[in-house]
């Protein structure tokens, strides 16, 4: 299978704080991940394509000062909310992609700004 | 603007029936579609991915494409409780673009 972690699996910050997020492709190298946001009952919405070396490619609307991602390797991409308020309190989910447009997800972060 | 359509539901079927899940599609072009589950409070699970027109059958899945029609479903056999979660139609967004098009998922609950 493809498998895709996440770290950490939940966090409580305060309201103005930095957080960041790691996804990592274990055993499969994904040049492209992308990361995701999902509010409550809602789908999942696309917030950045991530490639390996490369800036991200934000969807529009997505801030990408107030969310950086890097992609500094095969097998490891991080997103950073930056001065987190709580309207940005959301599950973010990253996936990889391993073979043609085939995207395989973590298993989330949960994020509860105060 | 490409989009992926699928009825919100709630589906109820009861145990043992067999649940079918539709999605239409908008983008003549797209290439790849995928099935995904979520259970509530969880990521997207991948069920099943189709490219061609026909059937593909993965244990009690079925997934059917129809290009002509831009419609892709989800059939699955001997429904059980557990299989009640929020299916995920996804569709390749083509044009040189690696982004996957959701639509916003159907919710099947599988009754015993």
């Amino acid at each position: 299978g493809a498998v895709v972690s996440q770290h950490p699996s939940w966090v409580i910050c305060k309201s103005g704080t930095s957080v960041k997020i790691e996804c990592r492709s274990l055993d499969f190298q994904a040049t492209t991940m992308f990361w995701y946001r999902q509010f409550p009952k809602q789908s999942l919405m696309l917030m950045a394509t991530s490639n390996e070396g490369s800036k991200a490619t934000y969807e529009q609307g997505v801030e990408k000062d107030k969310f950086l991602i890097n992609h500094a390797s095969l097998t490891l991409s991080t997103l950073t909310v930056t001065s987190a308020h709580p309207e940005d309190s959301s599950f973010y989910i990253c996936s990889g992609r391993r073979t043609q447009e085939t995207q395989y997800f973590g298993p989330g972060t949960r994020l509860l700004v105060l | 603007q490409k989009e992926v359509e699928q009825n919100s539901g709630p589906l109820s079927v009861p145990e043992g029936a067999i649940a079918s899940l539709n999605c239409t599609y908008s983008d003549r072009v797209s290439q790849s579609f995928f099935w995904y589950r979520q259970y509530s409070g969880k990521s997207p699970e991948l069920i099943m991915s189709i490219y061609s027109n026909g059937d593909k059958e993965d244990g009690r899945f079925t997934a059917q494409l129809n290009k002509a029609s831009q419609y892709v479903s989800l059939l699955i056999r001997d429904s059980q409780p557990s299989d009640s979660a929020t299916y995920l139609c996804a569709v390749n967004s083509q044009g040189g673009s690696e982004k996957l098009v959701f639509g916003k998922g159907t919710k099947l609950t599988v009754n015993p």
